[in-house]
């Protein structure tokens, strides 16, 4: 029953490999985001989802490439991993309204390490 | 870039109220001010939001300055478990800024047993 999963938690895999990160939320959101946590624990915004529609990309590396394939769902795909890439990844959801009065639900993170 | 000021960090003595300030002197009328934190690593957690009006829920207490130029996030019985990273945000309406929540570096309360 858990709002927001993501999967997998944990990620070890060799540069230049390709890998995917699972998102689902069974909160009935509209909008779905994915928030990189770098080393020095900064939360940033990489993309945003509303009803399977990209809204925001942050000059993410064309490497990452994000994939919604119902609103429900907001995968991320990494081509040709690097060192850099390694960090927390967290994926989120909430309503869609243009407000702002609605927060924010995330999952637990998927730590990626690359080697 | 995160429109708020936090103090880098804050200790609290166990079973004492937390106080945790926020300068967001650049505000817009139409933008709310939330709370979140992150306990070790796990995801943010959401705390609590408002627009003008102090907010209470059973977590926190929210209390907003008149002019909305700055808050302070109230945690009324600190417990260890409350050791958190806690962020201040400063939430514009869409479609500015993708009406979306942009993080700074928080405070990061301590609480002593």
């Amino acid at each position: 029953d858990t709002a927001v999963s993501q999967t997998p938690k944990y990620l070890v895999t060799q540069m230049g490999n390709d890998k995917s990160i699972k998102c689902e939320q069974n909160l009935g959101h509209d909008t779905m985001y994915w928030y990189k946590q770098d080393s020095k624990k900064f939360l940033k915004i990489m993309f945003s989802y509303n009803n399977k529609e990209l809204i925001i990309n942050e000059t993410v590396p064309n490497r990452f490439s994000p994939k919604s394939p119902d609103k429900a769902h907001l995968n991320l795909h990494i081509n040709s991993l690097e060192l850099g890439d390694s960090a927390v990844y967290f994926c989120a959801s909430s309503p869609w309204e243009r407000t702002g009065a609605y927060g924010y639900t995330f999952g637990s993170g998927t730590r990626l390490t690359v080697v | 870039d995160a429109k708020t000021t936090q103090p880098p960090s804050m200790d609290c003595a166990e079973g004492r109220a937390a106080n945790l300030p926020c300068n967001h002197s650049t505000i817009s009328g139409n933008e709310y001010v939330y709370w979140y934190r992150q306990i070790h690593s796990q995801g943010p957690q959401y705390i609590i939001h408002g627009l003008k009006n102090n907010e209470t829920n059973e977590m926190a207490s929210l209390i907003i300055t008149e002019d909305r130029k700055s808050s302070t996030l109230i945690l009324p019985h600190a417990t260890l478990r409350d050791t958190a990273v806690y962020y201040c945000i400063v939430r514009p309406p869409f479609p500015d800024a993708g009406n979306m929540l942009t993080f700074g570096g928080g405070t990061r309360l301590m609480v002593k047993p």
